[in-house]
């Protein structure tokens, strides 16, 4: 059972324009969210994440948005560059239980057209 | 500053072998934990190591085997391979505590034939 979801495998931007990757989660637990990326033959890299305490984080291009009454969660970057072309997975977990395991999407790739 | 190291990076097995893959962590990380990722899926917790022992475990038969020694590397055993465990397999390392982001390494592909 999928307890993160990324119903969306592909995406295509204009350099410049915004990018917004979305997820949504099943598992009411969870109060920590993150994203990573990961470029070919690389393991995933830590990007950006959220408490459930907070409905948005910012970091430089970078806004993560939380909707916990719809379980929902979105990445956006702007302005998209060519160098952000990789897979984006949404991973979460439940800190309270004393628990740091990570459940991850199944990704969406993520292509910046110069 | 050293990353998360794995190796080896490829691997070919045939089915019933048994492999081992290791892992050393990032520079100052005490936690390995490790992660399977299949073909076009996000990666699956396997495990957990922390002083030592296996903290979590995730939706894994007992196949899966782990180790951590005291610099804090680690070692994920596989027996009786199956086609099924082909796989990229992903170490990450962290430092105790809630909600630190994982490290991961490149990971370790291994192809059972």
């Amino acid at each position: 059972d999928q307890q993160v979801k990324q119903n969306s495998p592909s995406l295509s931007v204009q350099e410049g324009r915004i990018s917004i990757l979305n997820c949504d989660y099943t598992n009411s637990m969870f109060d920590y969210f993150l994203w990573y990326k990961k470029y070919p033959a690389e393991g995933p890299t830590f990007l950006i994440s959220i408490s459930s305490i907070k409905d948005k984080n910012e970091d430089g291009r970078f806004t993560v948005f939380l909707n916990k009454s719809a379980k929902h969660l979105s990445l956006h970057i702007v302005p998209s560059q060519p160098g952000d072309s990789a897979v984006y997975f949404c991973a979460a977990s439940e800190s309270r239980s004393g628990a740091n395991n990570l459940f991850f999407g199944t990704g969406t790739r993520l292509t910046v057209i110069p | 500053d050293a990353g998360v190291t794995q190796s080896p990076t490829h691997l070919i097995k045939t089915r019933g072998q048994q492999v081992t893959l290791r892992c050393s962590p990032k520079s100052g990380h005490d936690t390995v934990s490790w992660y399977q990722q299949a073909l076009g899926q996000g990666p699956q917790f396997i495990f957990q190591y922390y002083e030592e022992e296996e903290r979590q475990r995730g939706n894994f038969p007992d196949r899966f085997s782990g180790h951590q020694f005291p610099n804090y590397s680690s070692e994920l055993n596989v027996n009786a391979l199956l086609l099924g465990d082909s796989a990229l397999y992903l170490c990450a390392s962290s430092s105790q505590g809630f909600n630190e982001k994982l490290f991961f390494g490149s990971g370790t592909q291994l192809s059972v034939l």
